[in-house]
């Protein structure tokens, strides 16, 4: 069964501009989380789809967006970019909101210039 | 909201020795504690994790520890190998609703096992 996949790998953009990142989870799982991985803040919780819906946010600006498509792929976008939006985003795949377990993705490395 | 406090955040063991890792949780609520493996430029992997309704679980050469009235949770390493060196990041979760709230992640353990 294939894994947790992300793309791009890696990126790098300048402020101002917009991103999107997209994650593909594992096949039948319809949940996807979204977690910022930074040095000085750690892993921090961006939000949670499923079935095409957020369920959850974390404490992220309006900045941070994202949707989930019917084949449970999901996209976040970052708009404006900032400089303190460089880190590791990574995605966590689990077969329910119901199921804890969370599965992640290889990331896609974010540098704002 | 949820905080997780992770100790320490530094840890050397010589190999065959154990290492113990303790995480602290707030919320009274947490009902899932995973615990994260990562090594250098890979992603996060999970190794164990406990729910409320348990006190201990043990897979192989690695147990976790619940103490709920204390909220706080240990994850044990025994004879430990070089392939154990890695940052370990412990976590708590709310279940509510029908559904999971994100994970609160501690900042991390760099564990280094000295040979």
């Amino acid at each position: 069964k294939a894994g947790v996949t992300q793309t791009p790998r890696y990126l790098i953009k300048t402020r101002g501009q917009q991103v999107t990142l997209s994650c593909s989870p594992i096949s039948g799982h319809r949940s996807v989380s979204w977690y910022q991985q930074t040095p000085g803040q750690g892993l921090q919780f961006l939000f949670e789809y499923f079935s095409e819906t957020q369920r959850n946010k974390g404490n992220f600006p309006g900045r941070f967006s994202g949707r989930q498509f019917s084949n449970s792929r999901s996209e976040m976008n970052v708009s404006t970019l900032e400089l303190g939006d460089s880190a590791l985003y990574l995605c966590a795949s689990h077969r329910l909101p119901s199921y804890n377990e969370q599965f992640f993705g290889p990331g896609t490395r974010l540098t704002v210039l | 909201g949820e905080n997780v406090e992770q100790h320490p955040s530094t840890l050397s063991v010589q190999e065959g020795d154990s290492a113990v890792i303790k995480c602290t949780y707030s919320d009274s609520a947490s009902n899932y504690f995973p615990w994260y493996k990562q090594e250098l430029g890979k992603r996060p992997q999970l190794i164990i994790d406990i729910r409320s309704n348990v006190g201990e679980k043990k897979d192989q050469r690695i147990a976790v520890t619940l103490n709920k009235t204390a909220k706080h949770f240990s994850l044990h390493i025994t004879e430990t190998q070089p392939e154990d060196s890695a940052v370990y990041f412990c976590a708590a979760s709310i279940k509510s609703g029908g559904g999971a709230d994100g994970l609160t992640f501690g900042k991390g353990t760099h564990l280094i096992i000295q040979p």
